[in-house]
């Protein structure tokens, strides 16, 4: 049980390139989010999925796009990298309800040159 | 709009000391409350957290929080200090009233750094 799993570790990229940054997750859950955290500002989320083919907004969404074909992976897209976007990201799931703990992956580390 | 208050970014105790981390949430109905640890380099994980029932929360590490309502508050707690609990710490809160809509959705403090000197 690898629980949430992100790809890749650490990516360096160039302003206006794009990427993908993969989450997945092996505990059948239906919620999922994706963070960024930047220094003392704490977690802002990004999008969020209450199950497969259901996505919405969270907090910051501009520069970023997602999607859900399954349950276990929420890939979190970003189109024309801005130096704005240099952060870290964590992708999250949970079991169900507001009252339930979130299981957090071990982050991707993206700076934007 | 909720919101979450961790007074002080940096707090440093010496090992053995108490450890006092504090949050205020702001919203008229009592959310759900969380505290999540991030250790160097690693994502977050749940240290404790209040739902309903008992006020005092007891977690892992030695760690418990005490949830009043009359103060909105919910701060951290450790009799003692140990070097292995200098991280990041966070307190989050999510919505008790919104089971339609952003299930599930965390409201992050912006952390407090924790540091123990020998």
């Amino acid at each position: 049980n690898a629980g949430v799993t992100q790809t890749p570790k650490f990516r360096i990229l160039k302003i206006g390139q794009s990427m993908t940054l993969q989450c997945t997750q092996d505990m059948n859950h239906n919620y999922m989010y994706w963070y960024r955290q930047d220094p003392g500002m704490g977690l802002k989320l990004i999008y969020y999925s209450v199950g497969a083919g259901i996505t919405d907004k969270g907090e910051v969404p501009n520069g970023y796009n997602v999607s859900r074909s399954t349950t276990e992976d929420f890939p979190l897209r970003l189109e024309l990298a801005a130096p704005s976007q240099t952060s870290v990201y964590f992708c999250a799931s949970n079991g169900g309800g507001p009252d339930n703990e979130q299981f957090f992956g071990p982050g991707t580390r993206l700076t934007v040159l | 709009a909720q919101s979450v208050t961790q007074l002080g970014s940096h707090v440093s105790v010496s090992e053995g000391a108490l450890v006092l981390l504090r949050c205020n949430y702001s919203s008229s109905v009592p959310p759900y409350l969380f505290w999540y640890v991030q250790y160097p380099n690693q994502g977050l994980q749940l240290l404790l957290k209040y739902t309903t029932g008992a006020t005092l929360v007891k977690g892992i590490n030695g760690f418990e929080a005490e949830f009043k309502k009359s103060e909105t508050s919910f701060h951290l707690t450790k009799p003692s200090a140990h070097m292995s609990d200098a991280a990041e710490y966070f307190c989050a809160v999510s919505d008790r009233s919104n089971y339609g809509g952003s299930q599930g959705n965390l409201i992050f403090g912006k952390g407090t750094k924790l540091s123990v000197k020998p």
